[in-house]
């Protein structure tokens, strides 16, 4: 089974700041990998896909990059609305998702 | 539009088994697949299984010998069973629909293990 590996698992940072999150595949997932944002008591938003698709209603401040095993996540201006704890998902084979980043206010 | 919704017991006991029941609206079946995940409380999220469109199934390999997905197409259902549940099982469940990525989720149920 391929293993998914976000980090960091937490992250301090203020409104206006750029922050990125990361996940590495065990294997080539090509461009397979997706990111979500889930508030507490919340089901999963899909944010990006493809690597960095943005999907319909995503934000711009949002983007995704990566292909093979390294991939990326940042967005590029914090807004309050993006406090939030953030999960990547490897899609090339059956499905993995990452440990998962929590992202709160400094 | 495209929604998804979970049905199922809230309070199961240790060794009994799980039924949980999906019903879509809004897309085939059979033109898409149908993931389960779990979240058990403040923890990450979890794969489960999957029944594609064509109906074939996949499993997580850690749970693949407690688990059983199927489908009633003509109801719009998928159906997962999980037996010899323990504590550690306790969770949120979700279903979500499988376009290459999980774009559309059911609110969830949340399944207590506990006698």
């Amino acid at each position: 089974a391929i293993q998914v590996t976000q980090s960091p698992t937490s992250l301090s940072a203020s409104l206006g700041d750029r922050v990125t999150l990361t996940c590495r595949a065990s294997q080539d997932i090509n461009n397979k990998m997706a990111w979500y944002q889930q508030k507490p008591g919340e089901v999963p938003q899909l944010l990006i896909y493809y690597a960095s698709t943005l999907q319909s209603g995503t934000p711009s401040r949002f983007s995704g990059s990566g292909a093979g095993t390294d991939f990326s996540f940042t967005i590029s201006h914090l807004q309050s609305e993006d406090f939030a704890t953030y999960y990547c998902l490897q899609g090339y084979s059956l499905w993995t998702f990452g440990g998962g980043t929590k992202l709160e206010l400094k | 539009q495209v929604q998804l919704k979970e049905s199922g017991p809230d309070l199961v006991q240790p060794s009994r088994t799980l039924s949980l029941t999906c019903t879509v609206s809004g897309f085939s079946l059979t033109s898409y697949g149908v993931s389960w995940v779990r979240q058990p409380p403040g923890k990450g999220l979890e794969w489960i299984a999957a029944i594609w469109s064509g109906g074939s199934t996949d499993y997580n390999s850690a749970l693949k010998s407690r688990l059983s997905i199927s489908r009633d197409t003509s109801k719009s259902q998928v159906l997962l069973k999980m037996n010899s549940l323990q504590t550690e099982d306790t969770a949120m469940y979700f279903c979500a629909r499988d376009d290459g990525y999980f774009d559309f989720w059911g609110q969830g149920v949340m399944v207590t293990v506990s006698s």
